[in-house]
């Protein structure tokens, strides 16, 4: 499969620890976007990388949370001491040249 | 008040009908316009994606875009039960790497 993977796709944790998500966009896309969801809700953007260059962050992504995409190819998404309010659907995305956006299937997010 | 506004439904529809689901959107420097299906649980998947006003057709998929009142909408021609899902409207601008979402209409395709 040659679509955007995501690992893990469901991660339980207590409040106050450190998670780590990763994303591997499709092959050659030079673009990769981290949304979240929650509940009855659109994705809403958090941050963007146009190779390993983060070009835009939301105000939504506190200092809580750091994003990295080393050499370009796969990117992780770090929150450090998760709050219940952390819980959601962390999406990862990916395009050509700013086209089409592609999402993997997410990783669902759990915080007791 | 969200740029990007979109009626939660729910929507039921009996099999074969035509399906019409709609958005609007306020900011005008929106170029790109995309509707995306989503099973629940599942990531977003790319339905149709259309640049400026007009038309697209892909099979049973139409989507429409009217920059002039900020609307856009997509139908679904013969619907089928495997169409139920939760279907998202998104904008960006021309340099931006963000897409704005809607938050999703409900529909179910009764057999």
């Amino acid at each position: 499969d040659t679509g955007v993977s995501q690992d893990p796709r469901h991660k339980i944790t207590k409040r106050g620890q450190n998670v780590t998500f990763r994303c591997d966009p499709i092959s050659e896309h030079n673009r990769l976007y981290w949304y979240r969801q929650t509940l009855g809700q659109g994705p809403e953007f958090l941050t963007y990388f146009q190779n390993e260059a983060q070009l835009e962050k939301s105000r939504l992504l506190s200092d809580r949370f750091s994003a990295e995409r080393p050499k370009g190819s796969f990117s992780t998404l770090e929150i450090q001491r998760t709050e219940q309010g952390d819980s959601a659907m962390y999406l990862c995305a990916s395009s050509f040249r700013g086209n089409e956006q592609f999402f993997g299937p997410g990783t669902r997010l759990t915080v007791l | 008040q969200k740029e990007v506004e979109q009626d939660p439904g729910p929507l039921s529809v009996p099999e074969g009908a035509i399906v019409s689901l709609n958005c609007t959107y306020s900011n005008s420097a929106f170029q790109y316009f995309m509707w995306y299906r989503q099973y629940s649980r599942k990531g977003p998947e790319l339905l149709m994606y259309t640049y400026s006003s007009g038309n697209k057709e892909d099979g049973r998929f139409t989507a429409q875009v009217d920059k002039s009142s900020k609307y856009i909408s997509l139908f679904i021609r013969d619907s089928q039960p495997s169409d139920s899902a939760t279907y998202l409207c998104a904008t960006k601008g021309t340099n931006a790497g963000k897409s704005t979402f809607g938050d999703g209409t409900t529909l179910t395709v009764k057999p």
